[in-house]
């Protein structure tokens, strides 16, 4: 098992354009939250997806929007990109079950907004 | 509203010498703590969840309510300790992580 997996590895966009990641969550996992790492700050959650629905949601604006498909894995939108959204996106899956809430870490897309 | 504070940006220890990373936590529910390590290069993982009560690579945290601290400790460092450290608060019923601004630990030979 690969683990949380995440494409592309690096991303350089120019402000206004939009940009698509996309995870795919450890083998047993049906749960993908996302989360955004500023330079020198610790992740902030951007969403949670589970059953193909956002289940909850943190303090992001409208232009980051996700998808979860049918096999779990899923894909971060964010539309009118502004430099301030240059970062480390991280994904990372769990299982269902309430007593197994651990979070596992993909190793991240590191978006350059220019 | 929820908030983890990790009051060091750095800490540096000699090889051998006591670690204790500090973490403070805001939160009116019942806390489900973690931490987490980066290791140079390599993604997030978990080191520890308070709930499991284990001890991972020597190292040790245990969750005080009465100061809302879930601080990490190891007795001896090691130079492969060498890593970023985050302390994560579960909330949103359990949906939700909110992490501290973390920690990076250097051990010194």
């Amino acid at each position: 098992d690969a683990g949380v997996t995440q494409s592309p590895t690096h991303l350089i966009k120019t402000r206004g354009q939009q940009v698509t990641l996309r995870c795919s969550p450890k083998s047993g996992h049906d749960t993908v939250s996302w989360y955004q790492q500023a330079l020198g700050q610790g992740p902030q959650f951007i969403f949670q997806y589970y059953e193909e629905e956002e289940r909850q949601r943190g303090n992001f604006p409208d232009r980051f929007s996700g998808h979860q498909f049918p096999n779990y894995s899923s894909e971060l939108n964010v539309n009118a990109l502004l430099l301030g959204d240059s970062a480390l996106y991280l994904c990372a899956s769990s299982p269902a079950d309430r007593d197994k809430v651990t979070q596992y870490f993909g190793p991240g897309t590191r978006l350059t907004v220019l | 509203a929820q908030r983890v504070t990790q009051p060091e940006k750095l800490l540096s220890v000699f090889k051998g010498a006591p670690v204790e990373l500090k973490c403070n936590y805001s939160y009116s529910g019942s806390p489900e703590l973690f931490w987490y390590v980066q290791y140079s290069r390599q993604r997030l993982q978990l080191l520890l969840r308070h709930i499991s009560r284990e001890s991972i690579k020597g190292f040790t945290a245990d969750l005080n309510k009465g100061e809302t601290s879930f601080h990490l400790k190891k007795p001896f460092a090691q130079e492969e300790d060498s890593a970023m450290y985050y302390c994560a608060l579960l909330t949103g019923g359990g949906n939700k992580l909110t992490f501290g601004t973390g920690t990076q630990l250097k051990v010194e030979l």
